[in-house]
């Protein structure tokens, strides 16, 4: 059974301080790495799909870093703000599985306090 | 642009009834999801058709029934809900590899 942990569930933070939280995927057979930011009363919405191992991305104060050899992923935010709090979710796809394959974590709930 | 367009928001059903989730989307996308969101578990995936015309079961598929209407439509049918399926239903769509969910669907069954 494939398995994709986030730690930590939960984070609170001051707004201005960096953060960081992980994803850990099995290593074997990687397809991509999906991260999802989700609002309260919201949908999830798309951050990143990563797939290269090395791989960093980024959009504007939030970035992500991938190693698919060790089957780890992390997602920083530099300066948070009241608007990041959400839930951060990942998601592991890897080869062979079929298309409906891919596998949420539980996420990070954030929460910046002003 | 709507993107993905879900109804009802809101349902509650008593133990028996049935009813039908709607979803829509107008991106041109293939490939179509549905998942449920239970507290302290990851989105779990229902049934999912990877185009018009197919579908197939995810990891949670047992009290559910879906139809692939056309490239626009995919909807999910609770023959007769039971509390176990109270619930948040989300439809998505996929561009590639990205997702795209609706707005979610509150199911309470009593």
């Amino acid at each position: 059974i494939l398995n994709v942990e986030q730690s930590p569930q939960s984070l609170h933070v001051q707004e201005g301080d960096s953060t960081n939280f992980t994803c850990s995927f099995p290593s074997s057979n990687f397809y991509a790495l999906h991260w999802y930011r989700w609002e309260t009363a919201k949908s999830p919405e798309a951050l990143f799909v990563m797939t290269l191992n090395g791989d960093e991305k980024k959009k504007g104060r939030i970035s992500a870093t991938l190693n698919t050899k060790e089957g780890y992923s992390y997602l920083y935010i530099k300066g948070s703000q009241p608007e990041d709090s959400a839930t951060y979710l990942c998601a592991f796809r890897n080869y062979g599985g079929s298309q409906g394959n891919l596998i949420f974590g539980k996420g990070t709930k954030l929460s910046v306090k002003p | 642009n709507a993107g993905v367009t879900q109804t009802p928001k809101f349902q509650v059903l008593k133990t028996g009834q049935s009813m039908t989730l709607q979803c829509a989307q107008d991106m041109n996308h293939n490939s179509m999801y549905w998942y449920r969101q239970d507290p302290g578990m990851g989105l779990r995936l229902i049934y999912y058709s990877a185009s018009e015309g197919t579908t197939d079961k995810g990891e949670v598929p047992n009290g559910y029934n879906v139809s692939r209407l056309n490239k626009r439509e995919f909807s999910l049918r609770l023959e007769s809900a039971a509390p176990s399926q109270t619930s948040v239903y989300f439809c998505a769509s996929r561009d590639i590899e990205k997702l795209f969910f609706g707005s979610g669907t509150q199911l309470s069954v009593l």
